[in-house]
C-alpha cells in the first residue's frame, strides 16, 4: 500500500524567504508525486508532477520540487514566498491504482 | 489542464433530508472519479472510487447506503447523501481522471455541506 507522509503540520515564513515542505512517501515501485495547494473553502490546485524524466519539476506560481529516489523524498520549494502563498499544501501519491493518497497537509503561514 | 466541476459549492439541508452533489468533467471522459470527504484542518479521505457504468467501490468504513454514489455517463457522477446528520456536514471534493490520458486526477472546488 502507498503512503505519504507531510511531518510538519505547520511552517510559517516571512514574506521573500524561501521555503521547504518536506514529503516522504512509500511505494514499492516508482511513484506518480503530486503537490496541490488548497485555499480555504476551495478544491485542490495542482501545483506540480512528477511521473518520470528530469527529478528537478517546475510547477506554477514558482514551485519546485525534487524527487529523490534514495530518500523516498519529494520536497517542495519556493526560493521567495508571497502572502498570497499562505495556503494548506497537499503532497499526493498514486502508483498502480491510479489512486491518489494524500499526506495530512503542511499549512503555510506568512508573515509580512 | 482539464475542468472539473462541482455542483453546488454551499449547501445547507435539515437533519434527515437528502442532499445531491454532481460532479462534471468538462473537457474530457471520466472513466474513473473519486469522491473524498475533508474534515476541517485535516487530509482528504477517500470515500469511494466509482468508474464508469458500474458499482462504485467504497472505503473501508465508508456507509455505501448512507452516501449513494452514481457514475451513469463518463462526464458525470453524483453523491447523494441520504438521511443526512449533523455529523455528516463536511467538505466533499470530487476528482476525476481519464485512463486515456495520463495518471492526474483532476479536482473539483469542492462541496460545503452543513447538515441542520
Amino acid at each position: 500500500a502507498q503512503s505519504v507522509t507531510q511531518p510538519d503540520i505547520h511552517i510559517t515564513v516571512s514574506e521573500g524567504a524561501s521555503l521547504e515542505l518536506r514529503c516522504n512517501y512509500s511505494y514499492g515501485a516508482t511513484p506518480y508525486l503530486f503537490w496541490y495547494v488548497q485555499s480555504p473553502g476551495q478544491g485542490l490546485q495542482l501545483l506540480l508532477k512528477y511521473f518520470s524524466g528530469d527529478t528537478l519539476v517546475q510547477g506554477i506560481k514558482g514551485f519546485e520540487a525534487e524527487f529523490k529516489r534514495s530518500q523516498s523524498s519529494f520536497n517542495l520549494r519556493k526560493p521567495s514566498v508571497h502572502w498570497s502563498d499562505a495556503a494548506e499544501y497537499f503532497c499526493a501519491v498514486t502508483g498502480g491504482s491510479y489512486i491518489p493518497t494524500f499526506g495530512r497537509g503542511t499549512s503555510l503561514i506568512v508573515h509580512p | 489542464g482539464a475542468v472539473v466541476s462541482q455542483h453546488p459549492s454551499r449547501v445547507i439541508c435539515k437533519s434527515g433530508t437528502s442532499v445531491k452533489i454532481e460532479c462534471r468533467s468538462l473537457d474530457f471522459q471520466a472513466t474513473t472519479m473519486f469522491w473524498y470527504r475533508q474534515f476541517p484542518k485535516q487530509s482528504l479521505m477517500l470515500m469511494a472510487t466509482s468508474n464508469e457504468g458500474s458499482k462504485a467501490t467504497y472505503e473501508q468504513g465508508v456507509e455505501k447506503d448512507k452516501f449513494l454514489i452514481n457514475h451513469a455517463s463518463l462526464t458525470l457522477s453524483t453523491l447523494t447523501v441520504t438521511s443526512a446528520h449533523p455529523e455528516d456536514s463536511s467538505f466533499y471534493i470530487c476528482s476525476a481522471r481519464s485512463d486515456r490520458e495520463n495518471t492526474e486526477a483532476f479536482f473539483g472546488q469542492g462541496t460545503r455541506l452543513t447538515v441542520v
